[in-house]
Parts: structure tokens; sequence; C-alpha cells
């Protein structure tokens, strides 16, 4: 079956210490994205990928970095220059633009990252 | 730039009742629209979407929502609610790179 796998589930850091959390799709979709929820806010955009080898910022890009080296991976780097990283994380990735598609967004489970 | 606002940040409504949940949004152009739902701890699934024709659009697990342009809402609808629905329901607009969500609304089903 095809879809989006986010790992690991669940993580925990120290503070200070860098961590990368995986995202790969078997859709053969060409956009990705990663998306910060929060409780009581929704879903906010960190970055997104249109094709390989190209990335934009989104919303709340300040303290993340990702790569887009292939099309069914994207990871996201949470680095300690973020300074409040705890939070659920998803990933999504969407079709192309031809065709009339519009736009909807296909999710991950997610992964939970807790700062120690 | 385009928005989304969800009112009701809790609703409790029994098993079998019928369900509203609210939408309203701010966008430049005809918008397209969807609404997902969340399991705790899990992804979001797509419940249903508009993008033109028939205003009122049919979803999966029995959901409908209405488009009203001169209200500049979307609101999602069911007409008896199962235990099996209670979950977080997020609306969104726009679509690809410019999808704005809600602030999502949590559903708890009384037995």
């Amino acid at each position: 079956d095809g879809g989006i796998t986010q790992s690991p589930k669940y993580l925990f850091r120290k503070e200070g210490q860098n961590v990368t959390l995986s995202c790969e799709q078997n859709l053969n979709h060409d956009a990705m994205y990663w998306y910060r929820q929060d409780p009581g806010q929704g879903l906010r955009l960190i970055y997104y990928s249109q094709i390989v080898n190209d990335f934009q910022k989104g919303d709340i890009a300040e303290g993340y970095s990702v790569s887009r080296e292939k099309k069914e991976s994207f990871p996201l780097t949470v680095t300690s220059a973020q300074k409040n990283p705890t939070a659920f994380y998803l990933c999504a990735s969407s079709k192309p633009a031809a065709g009339g598609n519009t736009g909807e967004l296909f999710f991950g489970e997610g992964s939970r990252l807790t700062v120690l | 730039a385009q928005s989304v606002t969800q009112p009701d940040i809790h609703i409790t409504v029994s098993e079998g009742a019928s369900l509203e949940l609210r939408c309203n949004y701010s966008y430049g152009a005809t918008p397209y629209l969807f609404w997902y739902v969340q399991s705790p701890g899990q992804g979001l699934q797509l419940l249903l979407k508009y993008f033109s024709g028939d205003t009122l659009v049919q979803g999966i697990k029995g959901f409908e929502a209405e488009f009203k342009r001169s209200q500049s809402s979307f609101n999602l609808r069911k007409p008896s609610v199962h235990w099996s629905d209670a979950a977080e329901y997020f609306c969104a607009v726009g679509g690809r790179y410019d999808m704005r969500f809600g602030a999502g609304t949590r559903l708890t089903v009384k037995p």
C-alpha cells in the first residue's frame, strides 16, 4: 500500500542536540511538506519542497533544516537553534499541480519530539 | 492573506445526535476547502474537499459540508454521530504550498 512513513514515532532529545526526523513516501508525489503541530494552534508549515534538490521556507523555518536528495525522502533536522522544539511533527505530500488536482495533502502518522 | 477560523475549540455531543462544526475562511480567490480528521497521536485524514460545482459535498464516514460563499463558511455536518467519530477536526483553505489550517475543534461523543 502507498503511503507516508515517519520515524521515529517518539523521540527524546537533550537541550543543545540536533535531531533528524525521517519522512519517506511511495506515492510518487513531487511535493513534500513538514508541519509542526502544537495544542490549540493547528498546523504550521516549516518547510516544503516542490521537486528534488529544491525546498522553500514556510512560516516557521527558523531552527530547522531540510534536504531533498531523493523524490521519496524529505528529512527534517531540528537544530539546537530551535528555542522550543517540543511538538508533534507531521510530514505530508501532494500530487503535482497538473490535471486539476486540488492540492490536498496526504499525511504521515507523525513524530512526537520531546526535549528534556 | 488567507486564514481559517474554527470558532469552537471543543464540542460535546451525544451518540446518535446531529453534529455541525463551524469553519470560516478568508481567501482572495475562489478557495479550495478541506476538512481533515485526526485521531489522538495520528496523522490527518481527508474527510472531504470542495473546489467547484455543487456547494454541498459528501465525504467519507457519512460527513458532508456546505460551501456558502456569502458567509465565507464551510461547515461540516453529520446527521448521526457515532462514538468512533470522537477526534479532532481541522478545516483548511488553499492547497499545496499555501494550505492554511484552522486551530481545530475537538469532538467528544457521550454514550
